[in-house]
């Protein structure tokens, strides 16, 4: 059983890029949700992807979007880039079913640094 | 106010000893509460979860929730150097359970 995957580790943007990130869920989890994690603080809830439709969304502004393939592998976008949006973003999967907590399953997250 | 509180530490102990990790909340309908471990800039691991009241073991850790006070508490037993993270509480909101975490406690355990 492979676990979560981002891909890229670490990236450089400036101000103003867009940004495309990425992961790949563990298997049998059809739900996606991705975080945002400033330093030194707790992850913040950008939004959910479940059976590639969007799930909810926390207080993140329209210029984060999103997406998931049929094969539950997700997509985070950012346009216009601010010096804020520096954070580790996390992907987290899981498989909600009858009675579960829906555990959340993380991947190790992509860096991003805006300049 | 924020709907779940951590106190951020750094938290020292020496090896061995009996460690004391908490978070308060704030809203009475969250029921659902969990206990992640995160390393340097490493994604965050699930340790254990909880659900309601009361107290969960899993080997040296135990979990515990009190809905009465919105206090929930995390116990290292003989703690070790691998110990050393920071520590994120965590609880769900809404119907897709989204995540509401803490700020994270960073315990450092000295050898």
């Amino acid at each position: 059983e492979t676990g979560v995957t981002q891909s890229p580790t670490h990236l450089i943007k400036t101000r103003g890029q867009q940004v495309t990130l990425r992961c790949s869920s563990q298997s049998g989890h059809n739900t996606v949700s991705w975080y945002q994690q400033a330093l030194g603080q707790g992850p913040q809830f950008i939004f959910q992807y479940y059976r590639e439709e969007e799930n909810g969304r926390g207080n993140f502004p329209p210029r984060f979007s999103g997406l998931q393939f049929p094969n539950y592998s997700s997509e985070l976008n950012v346009n216009a880039l601010e010096l804020d949006d520096s954070a580790l973003y996390l992907c987290a999967s899981s498989f909600p079913s009858s009675g579960s907590t829906y555990e959340q399953y993380f991947g190790p997250g992509t860096r991003l640094t805006v300049t | 106010q924020k709907e779940v509180e951590q106190d951020p530490g750094p938290l020292s102990v020496p090896e061995g000893a009996i460690v004391s990790l908490n978070c308060t909340y704030s809203n009475s309908a969250f029921q659902y509460f969990m206990w992640y471990r995160q390393y340097s800039r490493k994604g965050p691991e699930l340790l254990m979860y909880t659900y309601s009241s009361g107290n969960k073991e899993d080997g040296r850790f135990t979990a515990q929730v009190d809905k009465s006070s919105k206090y929930i508490s995390l116990f290292i037993r003989d703690s070790q150097p691998s110990d050393s993270a920071t520590y994120l509480c965590a609880t769900t909101k809404g119907s897709n359970y989204q995540l509401i975490w803490g700020a994270g406690t960073k315990l450092i355990i000295k050898p």
